[in-house]
């Protein structure tokens, strides 16, 4: 059980799109359709953004949306808003175990 | 609303013993799965157990697995995490997290976290 992989940071400036990768393997992320994506700002607990690839659970906005391709998860956040600047966790959810990414630290220039 | 909250976090030497507790209200507990997710201090989130909606299925980390038991008590709402044999590598902040829906297990709704702190 090797965590997934993420950029360790990435930039943007408000009001573009930023996209956040997350790479597993055949036996986590390409292999289930258990995906999820959290943000977490400093001191706080995450907050869930995407689950199942691409669906958003209610109050969160549609900026966010999720994708997979093969063994990579994207994360696409878009209209970048300065409240964003965060991390952000990518998740495998399989059957019987759940793999985090290892965090990209988004940065809102 | 959805409310989860941890207890039982504190200071533990080397080689003891906690149990941390997570009382649920908001929603009808017993028919949703739990999890048990640690981010150690400046580090990422590292998920450590799971259990189903009615305890006859628990999942561990290898990290943990063989020191640690995940437990619920669906009559009092109550998700447990019983930790043996600690190290310093086990210190960090325990959220417990609701699955999303009954049919997904991504962590979805989460506590404000615990801290274990191991140090003698």
């Amino acid at each position: 059980q090797s965590a997934l992989t993420q950029p360790r940071s990435v930039s943007g400036s408000p009001g573009q799109s930023v996209t956040i990768s997350c790479t597993g393997a055949s036996s986590d992320v390409g292999g289930f359709k258990s995906v999820a994506w959290y943000q977490q700002h400093p001191g706080k607990a995450p907050e869930l953004l995407i689950y199942d690839v691409n669906k958003r659970p209610s109050g969160v906005p549609d900026r966010f949306s999720g994708s997979k391709s093969g063994s990579t998860a994207t994360l696409t956040i878009s209209g970048l808003q300065t409240e964003d600047e965060a991390h952000y966790f990518c998740c495998s959810c399989a059957a019987t175990y759940t793999l985090f990414g290892g965090g990209t630290k988004l940065t809102v220039l | 609303q959805v409310q989860l909250q941890e207890s039982g976090g504190g200071v533990v030497q080397p080689g003891g013993s906690l149990r941390l507790s997570c009382s649920a209200s908001g929603f009808t507990f017993s028919s949703f799965g739990m999890h048990w997710v640690r981010q150690a201090p400046g580090k990422g989130l590292e998920w450590v157990a799971f259990i189903v909606y009615d305890g006859s299925k628990k999942y561990y980390a290898d990290s943990v697995k063989g020191r640690v038991t995940i437990s619920r008590d669906n009559s009092k709402n109550t998700l447990f995490l019983q930790m043996r044999s600690l190290s310093s590598e086990d210190t960090a902040v325990y959220y417990c997290a609701r699955f999303i829906t009954v049919l997904s297990n991504a962590p979805g709704h989460w506590g404000q976290g615990t801290l274990v702190t191991v140090s003698s």
